[in-house]
């Protein structure tokens, strides 16, 4: 059965340092990867999406992630934080033609001190 | 383009009661999710449409909560009789297609005392 990891269920990170939110998952087949970012009483929003390709993801908001199949992991990076990141972010995966939808990793909640 | 609209915002019930969330995706979207995310946890899918009929329906508590979403636009989540355990965010999602991008609505925030 398909299931995401997210390790860290809070990081707090300093203003203008950089930022890794780690995600691992698990599924037999080439995953379609998500992060969502939540903001307190906000749905969520996507920041980016893995389907296919460059394994190296560009996404809103300055975001980027990285594939690893050896690795199953799909982090999430950000090289400089700003007091405005502060939220609860999601990893999840979709299970492709499979006809399942996403499955969320449990959330990690990002603090940024300044 | 307008987003995933839901209602209403907030709910508060007594247990045993029932209630009901109204869902209006995005225009052309013919996936439809219903998700429920308790307090601390990630969204955990209820029930998935395609059009007007059910994908996934294996997580929904078929004894208490109904889902359906007539003429493949609209959709209406049910819980009847409410238990405490059920206060959490519901959340209606919709995509083009199946696992491409789902678009969220702000969900809606149940009580149940």
């Amino acid at each position: 059965a398909q299931s995401v990891t997210q390790p860290d269920i809070h990081i707090t990170v300093s203003e203008g340092a950089s930022l890794e939110l780690r995600c691992n998952y698990s599924y037999g087949a080439t995953p379609y990867l998500f992060w969502y970012v939540q903001s307190p009483g906000q749905g969520l929003q996507l920041l980016l999406k893995y389907f296919s390709g460059d394994t190296l993801v560009q996404g809103i908001k300055g975001f980027e992630a990285e594939f690893k199949r050896s690795q199953s992991s799909f982090n999430l990076r950000k090289p400089s934080v700003h007091w405005s990141d502060a939220a609860e972010y999601f990893c999840a995966v979709g299970a492709g033609q499979a006809g399942t939808a996403l499955i969320f990793g449990k959330g990690t909640t990002l603090s940024v001190s300044s | 383009e307008a987003g995933v609209a839901q209602s209403p915002r907030y709910k508060i019930i007594e247990k045993r009661q029932s209630v009901a969330f109204w869902c209006n995706p995005i225009s052309g979207h013919a996936t439809l999710y219903w998700y429920q995310q308790i307090l601390g946890q990630g969204p955990k899918l209820l029930i998935q449409f395609q059009n007007n009929g059910v994908v996934d329906d294996s997580q929904l508590p078929k004894d208490r909560f109904s889902a359906e979403r007539l003429k493949g636009v609209d959709s209406t989540l049910k819980i009847q009789p409410a238990k405490l355990e059920d206060s959490a965010v519901y959340l209606c999602a919709s995509s083009l297609e199946i696992n491409t991008e789902a678009f969220f609505g702000q969900g809606t925030r149940l009580t149940v005392v």
